[in-house]
């Protein structure tokens, strides 16, 4: 079945730093990438995606690239802040079969001021 | 943006027992499913739960333990059927208007322990 890989599962960070957070995904159906930032007890919030059409996409500190030949893709947040301290999830979908949407592992992002 | 609220936000439940979360959403969507999230851990999709006929269903989730209901487009429901404790987690309702490239959005989730 489909499946999406996410590494690292931790990371430790110092503020200033950047951060790089890595997925690959299995599904050559799959067309679109978001990444959601979810902090303890709260939903997953999207952050920034990106589309196959398109091979990288940046929205201020956070940028996404796209590799669909090596079906991979990554999340750098530059610049990191104690308030990026939270748990990251990249997650592939697609317009066929029932537009499910897979969820890699996560990433817990921690920024040390 | 699609605003999504669920009831109860919380529950504790006896064995052999059923809960049965509720979904709303603020608009019309076109798509709605229900996750898993047990803690530290990641998002699992139970089910698409798909309007006016039967749920479709992730490999190792069953309709007899996790019957689903969406009766219209804001609307949907999950019952945790005869429970035990390894049910214990966090359910979570996510919708989306459009197709797969459109933003999904989650509801706050219902975090259910079971005794």
């Amino acid at each position: 079945g489909e499946n999406v890989e996410q590494h690292p599962s931790t990371l430790s960070v110092q503020e200033g730093d950047s951060a790089v957070i890595k997925c690959t995904y299995s599904d050559s159906a799959s067309n679109y990438f978001p990444w959601y930032k979810q902090e303890l007890g709260k939903r997953p919030q999207l952050i920034i995606d990106i589309r196959s059409n398109v091979g990288e996409k940046k929205d201020q500190r956070i940028a996404v690239t796209l590799n669909k030949t090596a079906k991979h893709f990554s999340l750098h947040i530059t610049e990191t802040q104690p308030e990026d301290s939270a748990v990251y999830f990249c997650a592939a979908s697609r317009d066929t079969g029932g537009f499910k949407t897979i969820f890699g592992a996560g990433t817990r992002l921690f920024v040390k001021a | 943006s699609a605003v999504i609220s669920q009831k109860p936000s919380r529950d504790i439940c006896q064995r052999g027992t059923s809960l049965t979360i509720q979904c709303q959403v603020d608009s019309q969507v076109t798509m709605m499913f229900w996750y898993r999230q047990q803690p530290g851990q990641s998002l699992t999709l139970i089910a698409t739960a798909n309007q006016g006929s039967e749920a479709t269903y992730e490999s190792g989730f069953v309709i007899d333990k996790f019957p689903i209901s969406r009766p219209n487009l804001t609307f949907s429901t999950l019952t945790v059927s005869n429970m035990s404790p390894e049910d214990s987690s966090i359910y979570l309702c996510s919708a989306r208007r459009q197709g797969a490239s459109d933003t999904q959005y989650f509801g706050p989730g219902t975090r259910l322990t079971v005794l």
